[in-house]
């Protein structure tokens, strides 16, 4: 049974840059034939889909955050990252990683990292 | 895009169904049979219920049921159990190679 664990600093400062990394275990990001992807939430807030990464490289995102927003994937580690450039306040959320075996859905989701902006 | 519509709120008694629906558009949820659904439970994962409209994981009661007519999808929820509490959002594929949300939907057991 896959399993997707989130990590990277608690706390940013604004105007930085965010990174998240993603680390699969149970399963192969190089083999298994899935995108995965990254969503946050809000505190109080709905889910927002931010992006998805392929083994290949092959990615996919979201109007809202296209331009501010880099995934990518490192097959040799399992694992794949999520890059958020020049954050505000706004910001602030609990960010997810998932498998995305496009389009059935979002079928195995991380635990959640709570990332604080604020200097 | 926009995100898709859900109702902030729905409720019912122990037993009872309730029905959650999730609107879209032409270019989402009524041009894709992709929809999805997800329960949240309070500081925990969203957890993946329904895909593909209708279809249920292993593991996820039968209690719960997706369908879809045009723009709008809807969850049932029958036999409401005290557990079911929870949030639940609705995503759809969509052109682009994107994925919109639903606003989420607060459902009460009374």
């Amino acid at each position: 049974q896959v399993q997707l664990q989130e990590s990277g600093p608690g706390l940013v400062k604004p105007s930085q840059t965010l990174t998240l990394t993603c680390t699969v275990s149970g399963g192969s990001i190089s083999r298994d034939s899935y995108y995965w992807s990254w969503i946050r939430q809000p505190a109080g807030k709905g889910l927002e889909w931010i992006g998805r990464v392929y083994a290949s490289g092959s990615n996919g995102y979201s109007p809202s955050f296209r331009g501010r927003v880099t995934i990518s994937v490192d097959t040799s580690k399992n694992q794949f990252s999520l890059k958020f450039s020049s954050v505000t306040a706004s910001d602030t959320a609990v960010y997810y990683c998932a498998r995305d075996p496009i389009p059935r859905g979002l079928d195995s989701w991380g635990q959640g990292t709570l990332v604080t902006v604020s200097s | 895009q926009s995100a898709l519509t859900q109702p902030p709120s729905a409720s019912g008694s122990p037993g009872q169904s309730v029905t959650i629906s999730c609107t879209g558009t032409s270019s989402d949820v009524g041009a894709y049979n992709y929809v999805s659904w997800y329960q949240q439970r309070p500081g925990k994962a969203p957890k993946f219920i329904i895909h593909e409209v209708t279809k249920r994981p292993s593991g996820v009661p039968d209690r719960f049921s997706g369908s879809k007519s045009g723009n709008t999808a809807s969850l049932t929820v029958s036999g409401l159990q005290a557990e079911d509490e929870a949030d639940y959002y609705c995503s759809s594929y969509a052109a682009g190679n994107n994925l919109l949300f639903g606003g989420g939907t607060k459902l009460t057991v009374l």
